[in-house]
């Protein structure tokens, strides 16, 4: 089975701080993808990745960076977090560009 | 750049009726995903389309892609509790775009 984990499920930080976001997929998957999810927006791209140290920007990248060193593991990064990026995240990953995505659990994020 | 617009948001059903959701794009698909997400979860894949007005069933789900490859449709007969959930569509062009997904609240 695809596993693809994220390094919390909850987590709370102030404006200004700056924020990881881990992602972990064991599959091998070239692909990585990392969505916020907001009521009636549905998923959102932020940002992804095709290859190792390759991202591109998704549809609201503003506010938000990526890291991928290594093939399995897809870091997002806010560096000043605020309270509008208050969000679920979801991270995911799949073989190829359209194929099946998979999804990790998410991380619910408040910024207070 | 692609859009991929669902509706309705919110679908109320009584158990035992059926109904329908729609995915409509602003572009032609190569193909196109569907997923479901259950209360508290995480998007989970249901299915895909890729041809021309292709059909597939999955038990009680009845997914449909449009002969413009443009549209897509999911029914359900017969709701049941465990379809609660938000199901959401996914076009493929050259990047997967998500719709803003129908949530599903099921009253017994």
């Amino acid at each position: 089975d695809v596993k693809v984990t994220q390094s919390s499920r909850y987590l709370v930080k102030r404006t200004g701080e700056k924020v990881f976001l881990e992602c972990v997929q064991d599959m091998d998957h070239e692909n990585m993808f990392w969505y916020r999810q907001d009521p009636g927006l549905g998923l959102r791209l932020i940002y992804f990745s095709y290859d190792v140290k390759m991202k591109e920007k998704g549809d609201i990248p503003e506010g938000y960076s990526v890291s991928r060193e290594k093939k399995e593991r897809f870091s997002l990064i806010l560096e000043s977090a605020s309270t509008n990026q208050t969000s679920m995240y979801l991270c995911a990953s799949n073989k190829g560009p359209t194929d099946t995505q998979y999804f990790g659990p998410g991380t619910r994020l408040t910024v207070l | 750049g692609q859009q991929v617009m669902q509706i309705p948001q919110y679908q109320h059903v009584q158990e035992g009726e059926d109904f329908t959701t729609y995915c409509n794009s602003s572009t032609t698909l190569s193909n196109i995903q569907w997923y479901k997400q259950r209360p508290g979860g995480h998007p989970v894949f249901l299915i895909q389309l890729v041809k021309s007005g292709e059909v597939k069933k999955q038990k009680r789900l009845t997914f449909q892609f449009g002969e413009a490859k443009k549209n897509s449709s999911l029914h359900i007969t017969a709701t049941q509790t465990t379809d609660v959930g938000t199901y959401f569509c996914a076009g493929n062009d050259y990047k997967l775009s998500f719709g803003a997904g129908t949530t599903v609240t099921v009253r017994a």
